[in-house]
């Protein structure tokens, strides 16, 4: 079956504005993950998604970060008046069941690049 | 202090050799020890998982985790140039998020 997809692969914008990052985990999977990973770093936890509500919003760095999952399957993930700071990898990753030892299989990331 | 520490690299081995990769960690409650396989614009993905002290193998590969000294290791057996990649370790709570090293780049020459 499908991975996780995520869209765009590759976001440049400016500073300043405003961009939406789109998740599509597997099928059945319940649990939904946010990481951002810098170069050279690992994946950084931002959010959590246990069917439709944020389970633990604890890693979003400030209130510019937001992140939906309406429907309990697509998530997007909504950055506002973004920062160079904010350029980086945003990866995706859902599990069958609420981890800790559920598998998170994870999207191929979506390269954000803020000038 | 970082939660996690782990042996920045880069590693450069020739084929066949044998590559040991390691973590420290301080959080007393992670219960959950994974390692992950990255490749260059790709997502992590998965390559073991335990959640006990001791030994688990899986072909080529061993995960080593050492609770008492907060110390994991994942070994790999007879390196082929196809495991020339990233390598994170990755620790979980029971709150589903999981926190990760920075990663080790290996190289496996022919």
């Amino acid at each position: 079956g499908a991975g996780v997809s995520q869209t765009p692969s590759n976001k440049v914008t400016e500073k300043g504005k405003y961009v939406e990052l789109r998740c599509d985990p597997i099928s059945g999977h319940t649990a939904l993950y946010w990481y951002r990973q810098s170069l050279g770093q690992g994946p950084e936890f931002l959010i959590y998604f246990q069917g439709t509500g944020a389970a633990d919003d604890s890693g979003l760095p400030n209130d510019r970060f937001f992140a939906v999952r309406p429907e309990g399957s697509v998530s997007t993930l909504k950055i506002q008046r973004t920062e160079r700071g904010d350029s980086a990898v945003y990866l995706c990753a859902s599990s069958f069941k609420r981890a800790p030892g559920n598998e998170q299989f994870f999207g191929p990331g979506t390269r954000l690049t803020v000038l | 202090q970082k939660e996690v520490e782990q042996d920045p690299g880069p590693l450069s081995v020739p084929e066949g050799a044998i590559v040991s990769l390691n973590c420290t960690y301080s959080n007393s409650a992670f219960q959950y020890f994974m390692w992950y396989r990255q490749y260059s614009r790709k997502g992590p993905e998965l390559l073991m998982y335990t959640y006990s002290s001791g030994n688990k193998e899986d072909g080529r590969f061993t995960a080593q985790v050492d609770k008492s000294s907060k110390y994991i290791s994942l070994f790999i057996r007879d390196s082929q140039p196809s495991d020339s990649a990233t390598y994170l370790c990755a620790f979980n709570t029971n709150a589903g998020k999981s926190t990760f090293g920075d990663g080790t780049t290996l190289t496996v020459k022919p």
